[in-house]
């Protein structure tokens, strides 16, 4: 049973371009979680998404990040006209139910890093 | 702002003795919380979690909750050097709708 299946594991883009992360949940899980991780900080909650439904994007910028999870395919999380401060390690995580009855899985995270 | 506060560390112990670590959080609605373990460069790893108030013990682990005093806390008993890394303790929101993290303990067990 494969886990939570994240790629690239590591990006590198200019300033401005386009950055696109996906994440594949486990098999069976219809929810999914976005976290930023900037060096030595814990984990920030971006945004929850059910298949083709956000449901909590209450910890993502306004502008330039964008989040999906298509009825077929990965969840994208999407970061236009990329800078500098963006450069962390962007983990997702996956459960089977909501959080209050399952715990989630997270994947082995991508790495961006902004020139 | 809810958060989930942890003391950042470092904690240093000798191999074989107890590890504590601490945790308050500040959303009385919080339901579920959860021990994560973070070895530098990888994902986080769960190791505990715990629902109701109490202890649960897993091997060498026992999560403690006391949801009156919004306290949580892990115990690691006859740490070994392996267990060096950075615990994250974290909680579900009130509806359980996203996950909050604590910062981080680092921990360092010393051979």
């Amino acid at each position: 049973n494969a886990g939570v299946m994240q790629n690239p594991r590591h990006l590198v883009r200019r300033r401005g371009q386009e950055a696109r992360l996906r994440c594949s949940p486990m098999k069976g899980h219809s929810h999914v979680y976005w976290y930023r991780q900037l060096p030595e900080e814990g984990l920030k909650f971006m945004v929850y998404l059910q298949k083709e439904n956000i449901i909590d994007e209450s910890g993502m910028p306004k502008e330039r990040f964008s989040a999906e999870f298509p009825k077929e395919g990965p969840s994208i999380l999407r970061i236009q006209q990329v800078v500098r401060g963006d450069s962390a390690a962007y983990f997702c995580a996956s459960s089977p139910v909501s959080l209050t009855e399952e715990t989630q899985y997270f994947g082995p995270g991508t790495r961006l890093l902004v020139l | 702002q809810k958060e989930v506060e942890q003391n950042s560390g470092p904690l240093s112990v000798p191999e074989g003795a107890i590890a504590s670590l601490n945790c308050t959080y500040s959303d009385r609605g919080s339901q579920s919380f959860f021990w994560y373990r973070q070895y530098s460069g990888k994902s986080p790893e769960l190791i505990m979690s715990i629902y109701s108030n109490g202890d649960k013990e897993d091997g060498r682990f026992t999560a403690q909750l006391n949801k009156a005093s919004q306290y949580v806390s892990l115990l690691i008993r006859d740490s070994q050097p392996s267990d060096s890394a950075t615990y994250l303790c974290a909680g579900t929101n009130t509806g359980g709708f996203k996950t909050i993290f604590g910062a981080g303990t680092r921990l360092f067990v010393k051979a």
